[in-house]
């Protein structure tokens, strides 16, 4: 079992290019989530997904968006990278609400100049 | 608005002697509670959860926490530290609301010395 799979693991944007995180799991679960951590921030959340289909809004999505066309598939965008989305980026997934645990890819390093 | 707040950004302890890391949260409906462990280049792993029942939960490698709805704390403890608990610790919620985010705080370091 791969579990969660994040690709790319880095990558090096120039301000204004845009890029696609691909997020995969193979746990058959139903919520799927995208964070971005910063030093002293700890984890904040981006988008998440209730199930194939749905999309909805975390604490930070500005110049973000996503799409969930395949359960087992989230796909955050970056239309435009600004030197503000430079971070660390994890995909979670779990197979419901609350009662089982969220399972965590390796995360994406992402640099923004 | 529902958050998450842990006091403390590091907290140097020495090996075998007893740690708290702090977690309060606010929230005007019920939560589910949890705490996840980091380790250096990696992602977060689920330590312990709190969802219904007994007040106290425990993790297999010795870890606590207890959930205290009047202070809506959820503090972690672990009596006696080991070198390899040096991690980051992440105090998290879940809102049972419609919303279902799971929402982080901001990290404590635990630095074990020998």
């Amino acid at each position: 079992n791969a579990g969660v799979t994040q690709t790319p693991k880095f990558r090096v944007l120039k301000t204004g290019q845009s890029m696609t995180l691909l997020c995969a799991q193979d746990m058959n679960h139903e919520y799927m989530y995208w964070y971005r951590q910063d030093p002293g921030m700890g984890l904040r959340l981006i988008h998440y997904s209730v199930g194939e289909g749905t999309t909805a809004k975390g604490e930070v999505p500005d110049g973000y968006n996503v799409s969930r066309l395949k359960k087992q598939n989230f796909l955050l965008g970056l239309e435009s990278a600004a030197p503000s989305q430079t971070s660390v980026y994890f995909c979670a997934s779990s197979y419901s609400v609350g009662n089982t645990e969220a399972f965590f890819g390796q995360g994406t390093r992402l640099t923004v100049v | 608005a529902q958050s998450v707040t842990q006091l403390d950004s590091q907290v140097p302890v020495f090996e075998e002697a007893p740690v708290e890391l702090r977690c309060n949260y606010s929230s005007s409906v019920s939560v589910y509670l949890f705490w996840y462990v980091q380790y250096p280049n990696q992602g977060l792993q689920l330590l312990l959860k709190y969802l219904s029942g007994s007040t106290l939960v425990e993790s297999i490698n010795g870890f606590e926490a207890e959930f205290n709805k009047s202070q809506t704390s959820f503090h972690l403890r672990k009596p006696s530290v080991h070198i390899s608990d040096t991690a980051e610790y992440f105090c998290a919620v879940i809102r049972m609301d419609s919303s279902y985010k799971l929402i982080f705080g901001s990290g404590t370091r635990l630095l074990v010395r020998p």
